[in-house]
């Protein structure tokens, strides 16, 4: 598997922009996670979905952001419009409902999508 | 919410020596993780650890749950293992993971 794949990996654009982040989860995991990381904030969970339906919502930081999960290899992050103080790095992260042979549930991040907006 | 800290924030070490980084957790969890984030930004799960100790290579891990600690120990440290190192905790059954705000290490040669 190519692990969790997140596009694009560097999104430069100006206030008022729209912007959507993309991830690929991984294939048979039924967990999907959105997270940012900023330096004052540290890494901090926006939203998970689990089977494609979003369960816990409340980390989103205001009406400006929204999620989607259409089916199970592909979720969206979008930010509209964007302001300056959402520059930050976002991650997507998948695992499985189910334990692995290590006992963990396959916990995997995405190489992050780094947002600057101007 | 639960609260991951970890100590000490910021650490630089010469080529070689070895070092201990501290995560408290301020109630019970059902899995414990640690990450490495390298230079470029890759999360890298190193240790899945509720309880007890591990070894891989240079890198060590020991949780002792029933005191909400967990440590991890580097060996012999290499520049390449500059970075941050994050603990995260499961509260409960397979929920979304809890980080710290991380250890930044910087390895010098």
């Amino acid at each position: 598997d190519a692990g969790v794949i997140q596009s694009p990996r560097h999104e430069v654009t100006e206030m008022g922009q729209e912007v959507t982040l993309r991830c690929k989860p991984i294939s048979g995991h039924d967990y999907l996670f959105w997270y940012r990381q900023t330096m004052m904030r540290g890494l901090e969970l926006l939203i998970y979905f689990n089977n494609n339906v979003p369960i816990d919502d409340s980390g989103m930081p205001e009406d400006r952001f929204s999620a989607k999960m259409p089916n199970a290899s592909f979720s969206t992050l979008k930010i509209q419009p964007s302001e300056p103080r959402d520059s930050a790095v976002y991650f997507c992260a998948s695992s499985s409902n189910f334990r692995t042979n290590l006992g963990n549930y396959g916990y995997t991040f995405g190489s992050g999508t780094r947002l600057t907006v101007v | 919410g639960i609260q991951v800290e970890q100590s000490p924030p910021d650490l630089i070490l010469q080529e070689g020596a070895n070092s201990t980084l501290r995560c408290n957790f301020s109630d019970s969890v059902n899995n414990l993780q640690w990450f490495h984030q390298n230079p470029w930004g890759q999360l890298i799960n190193l240790f899945y650890i509720p309880s007890g100790t591990k070894q891989n290579g240079r890198l060590s891990a020991t949780t002792v749950a029933t005191e909400r600690y967990s440590l991890l120990y580097i060996s012999s440290s290499q520049t390449t293992d500059s970075g941050v190192y994050f603990c995260a905790v499961e509260p409960s059954g397979n929920t979304p993971l809890v980080f710290g705000k991380g250890t930044r290490l910087s390895v010098i040669a």
